[in-house]
């Protein structure tokens, strides 16, 4: 059974860089049929995609975070991870990473989710 | 970026009715090439991360109980609970995975009346 596990600090202060990464389980992040992705939910608000990538390294961004953000992969470890530079208060969101639809491409649905990570962006 | 709308913005069914969802994106969504919408639905259950209901604008997750249906094509789009259940008390999202930035509609909570 496919596990996504996010993990990484639940306190980031302003300015400083968010990293995040998820370790996915009971499959393997190199098959080369699935992209991976990060998405993130502000409290109480709704859900931004922020950008995605497969295993080979190929990653799409969302551009409005594009200048901030790095997705990088591991399959050494079957992990990938999410790094936001200059975090502000706005950062303030429980991230999630995922699995798309199988397809080889990009553009398939988001299949299996992470449980999410809090993470609080304060002094 | 393709802005998706959704109403009504909440709903309250009884127990055993009727809910509808409907979904609008800002430009045609469906890809002639293979004859798809790029278009999922996902249910959210406080505490939970969003769960995958229905893609291709049709085509039901597998384990997904057949009273959740998806229609639609192009830019309108519906998600319809034929009977409701307590356990379908949820946010309801709408995505398009048409083209990057993937974007998501705002939500609607359907609750029980």
């Amino acid at each position: 059974q496919l596990q996504l596990q996010e993990s990484g600090p639940g306190l980031v202060k302003p300015s400083e860089t968010l990293s995040l990464t998820c370790t996915v389980s009971g499959g393997s992040i190199s098959s080369n049929v699935y992209y991976w992705g990060w998405i993130r939910q502000p409290p109480g608000k709704g859900l931004e995609w922020i950008g995605s990538i497969y295993y080979s390294g190929i990653t799409y961004y969302n551009p409005s975070l594009k200048s901030r953000v790095i997705i990088s992969v591991d399959t050494s470890k079957n992990q990938f991870s999410l790094k936001v530079r200059s975090v502000t208060a706005a950062d303030t969101a429980v991230y999630y990473c995922a699995r798309h639809n199988e397809g080889q491409q990009l553009y398939e649905a988001l299949h299996f989710w992470g449980q999410g990570t809090m993470v609080t962006v304060s002094s | 970026d393709i802005v998706m709308t959704q109403s009504p913005d909440s709903l309250a069914v009884s127990l055993g009715g009727r809910a509808t969802i409907n979904c609008k994106s800002s430009q045609s969504i469906f890809f002639s090439s293979d004859n798809k919408n790029y278009l999922a639905w996902y249910q959210q259950k406080p505490g939970q991360p969003p769960k995958l209901l229905i893609y291709w604008a049709s085509t039901r997750e597998s384990g997904v109980p057949d009273r959740f249906s998806g229609s639609g094509s192009g830019t309108d789009f519906t998600l319809t609970i034929s009977s409701l259940q307590a356990e379908d008390v949820a946010v309801y999202y709408c995505q398009q995975y048409y083209t990057t930035p993937f974007t998501f509609g705002p939500g609607t909570k359907v609750d029980i009346k």
